[in-house]
């Protein structure tokens, strides 16, 4: 049963451009959550999706970031013109349901450089 | 808003010794979950320990066990006979049990060297 697969593993912008990151969950799992974690600093929120819905985005910046979990496909984080700031590791994690409480999968992370 | 204090930074130990990273956190919940999650040179995020606030027993893991104060909203790790393995940087965690979303509050970390 393969865990949360995430790619790319590593991503190299330069500012302005867009940034894709793609998010497969576990086998069984409908429930996706996007965290983001700077340098030397743990994990920070950004959004929980459903299929098709997202439940809290709370976390996300209020431009140039969105995030989807389309009915076919992996869950999408898009960073558009992406600035400096934006390089960080993006993790992706998935449940089975959104109980509280049920164990989050991570996957390996996304890594992205701006330059 | 949750919040979750890892005050140490940075410790070091010999390989073989017991080790206990601190961790405290902020809430007015009264059920909640705690966590604790290994970061090796990986990257890749592992789950060492889960504790549910409404349990009165601490949680333990093989090597790894967990000193829960719900009083002092404490909630220490500590590893027995540590390995080299254990290397790695550690993040305590805090999720509410009910209203919302699966959403972990992360402290910011402890990095544990054991040295052989």
């Amino acid at each position: 049963n393969a865990g949360v697969m995430q790619n790319p593993r590593h991503l190299v912008r330069r500012r302005g451009q867009e940034a894709r990151l793609r998010c497969s969950p576990m086998k069984g799992h409908s429930h996706v959550y996007w965290y983001r974690q700077l340098p030397e600093e743990g994990l920070k929120f950004m959004v929980y999706l459903q299929k098709e819905n997202i439940i809290d985005e709370s976390g996300m910046p209020k431009e140039r970031f969105s995030a989807e979990f389309p009915k076919e496909g992996p869950s999408i984080l898009r960073i558009q013109q992406v600035v400096r700031g934006d390089s960080a590791a993006y993790f992706c994690a998935s449940s089975p349901s959104g109980t509280s409480g049920n164990t989050i999968y991570f996957g390996e992370g996304s890594w992205l450089t701006v330059v | 808003a949750q919040t979750v204090t890892q005050s140490q930074p940075e410790m070091s130990v010999q390989d073989a010794e017991t080790v206990t990273l601190s961790c405290t956190y902020d809430t007015s919940e009264n059920n909640y979950y705690l966590f604790w999650y290994k970061q090796p040179p990986s990257r890749q995020m592992i789950l060492v320990i889960r504790q549910e606030a409404y349990k009165q027993q601490n949680a333990t893991e093989n090597r790894f066990s967990v000193n829960f104060q719900k009083a002092a909203k404490s909630f220490s790790l500590k590893i027995s006979d540590s390995q080299l393995g254990d290397t790695a940087m550690y993040f305590c965690a805090f999720m509410k049990r009910f209203g919302g979303a699966q959403k972990l509050v992360f402290g910011q970390g402890t990095r544990l060297t054991i040295n052989p």
